[in-house]
């Protein structure tokens, strides 16, 4: 099975900061990686697909890139709304594993 | 609108057996993969299983095998979750999932629906 080593664990940051979240994978998956927002109590919510396609309707300030092994998401102005868990996911194979997420927290 | 609803969750003692339902609506629910995952109270999301349009082509992560059975019925347009010899450690909510787009197993989760919770306890 492949692993998603996703890092940090949390992260406290401030409005109108830039975060980076990255994801590695335990081998190869190509593109496959996909990243989801989660608030308290609600299902997931795709963000990214494709390691850096932005789903529809999600704004521009989120991006992913990387291929292969390593993965980042990135937020380039955090928003209040943003405060949430995160995760990435392989969809290389099943089972399709996800990271164990990342906490943003408001600083 | 395009929708997930899923039904069957509840309280359950360890070793016994209950299953989960996703009613599927406004789109062709035969030409997608579909999935389970699901979530522990205050855990990280875990893939379960998935299935295959014609539900020839199962798999599932390696803490349900053998107890857990992924189905489907695309004239009902319906998926399964068959849960037997339950555990405490399958507490969780159950979410069942839609690609993005038909016909591939790898593509992202767009459609998901709003959960159902399984406690396992005495």
């Amino acid at each position: 099975d492949i692993q998603m080593t996703q890092s940090p664990a949390s992260l406290s940051a401030s409005v109108g900061d830039r975060v980076t979240i990255t994801c590695r994978a335990s081998q190869s998956i190509s593109s496959y990686v996909n990243w989801y927002q989660q608030r308290p109590g609600k299902a997931p919510k795709l963000l990214i697909y494709a390691a850096s396609n932005l789903q529809s309707g999600v704004p521009s300030r989120f991006s992913g890139s990387g291929s292969g092994t390593d993965f980042t998401l990135t937020i380039s102005s955090l928003q209040p709304e943003d405060f949430a868990t995160y995760y990435c996911q392989q969809s290389y194979s099943s089972p399709q594993t996800f990271g164990q997420g990342t906490n943003l927290e408001i600083k | 609108e395009v929708q997930l609803v899923e039904s069957g969750g509840g309280l359950v003692q360890p070793g016994g057996s209950l299953r989960l339902s996703c009613a599927a609506s406004e789109f062709m629910f035969s030409s997608y993969w579909m999935s389970w995952v699901r979530q522990a109270p205050g855990k990280g999301l875990e893939w379960v299983a998935n299935i295959k349009q014609d539900g020839n082509e199962k798999y599932y992560v390696d803490s349900v095998k053998g107890r857990f059975t992924i189905s489907r019925d695309n004239a009902k347009n319906s998926l399964y979750l068959e849960m037997n010899s339950l555990r405490v450690e399958d507490t969780a909510v159950y979410y069942c999932a839609r690609p993005r787009s038909s016909g591939s197993s790898r593509r992202a989760f767009d459609i998901w629906g709003q959960g159902t919770m399984v406690t396992v306890s005495s």
